[in-house]
């Protein structure tokens, strides 16, 4: 099983849709997590850190659920700027930062 | 201006050249990684560094090497003994304790010819 698995999409929708996509990963003492985006042939840019309880930024909300070990990306209003591969990154280790990446979730928005 | 430099932005090479990647950052992170990306696939990490003159391998170090001398850089090299060296190379740093994950530079493209 991989440790950080994503539905690699794509995920086409029109602009003003709401989309989600979600992130299961394996180890159970996980610690910290984020979503970057990644434009095509540019490198990840980080979106936002995701908390326990959750966290909101614009347009974008993040949220975790440990007990079913996945974390999950909400997007409202959806832009055509928004197209890009949102990454989901898990971070494994206590000592050292050591972050694992997942393959990524495609997202095509269209007029 | 603080951020992660890496040059050059594309590079060729001929099949069983070593080939230096320069990766520069001044935003004092201790922490540094190489990542290596294939179309369609996620990050793989190749080496990483978290203090000066130390440095561990990663997922896939074989066919690599480098060398953390100063804090600001951490270059990579691609020797002949990477089977298939061509892909999209990305260095990053983390801020302590990394709550801010990682920063990325802009990546170098790297094609074996």
């Amino acid at each position: 099983r991989k440790e950080v698995e994503q539905d690699p999409g794509p995920f086409n929708v029109p602009e003003g849709a709401t989309v989600a996509f979600n992130c299961t990963y394996s180890n159970s003492a996980s610690q910290s997590f984020f979503w970057y985006r990644q434009d095509c042939r540019k490198e990840p840019k980080l979106l936002m850190s995701v908390y326990s309880s959750g966290n909101e930024d614009g347009r974008f909300t993040a949220q975790l659920n440990r007990a079913s070990q996945y974390i999950s990306l909400l997007i409202r209003d959806s832009k055509l700027s928004d197209s890009a591969t949102y990454l989901c990154v898990v971070n494994n280790q206590g000592g050292s930062y050591i972050p694992t990446f997942g393959r990524g979730t495609s997202l095509i928005v269209h007029p | 201006d603080g951020g992660i430099t890496q040059s050059p932005k594309y590079l060729f090479r001929k099949e069983g050249q070593n080939v230096t990647l320069s990766c520069e950052q001044n935003l004092n992170h201790d922490a540094m990684y190489w990542y290596r990306q294939d179309p369609g696939q996620g990050l793989r990490l190749i080496y990483y560094s978290q203090i000066v003159n130390d440095f561990q391998k990663g997922d896939i170090a074989e066919g690599y090497s480098v060398s953390r001398e100063k804090k600001e850089s951490f270059p990579l090299t691609v020797t002949s003994a990477q089977k298939n060296p061509t892909a999209f190379y990305l260095c990053a740093t983390t801020s302590p304790a990394g709550g801010l994950g990682q920063f990325f530079g802009p990546g170098t493209r790297l094609t074996v010819l």
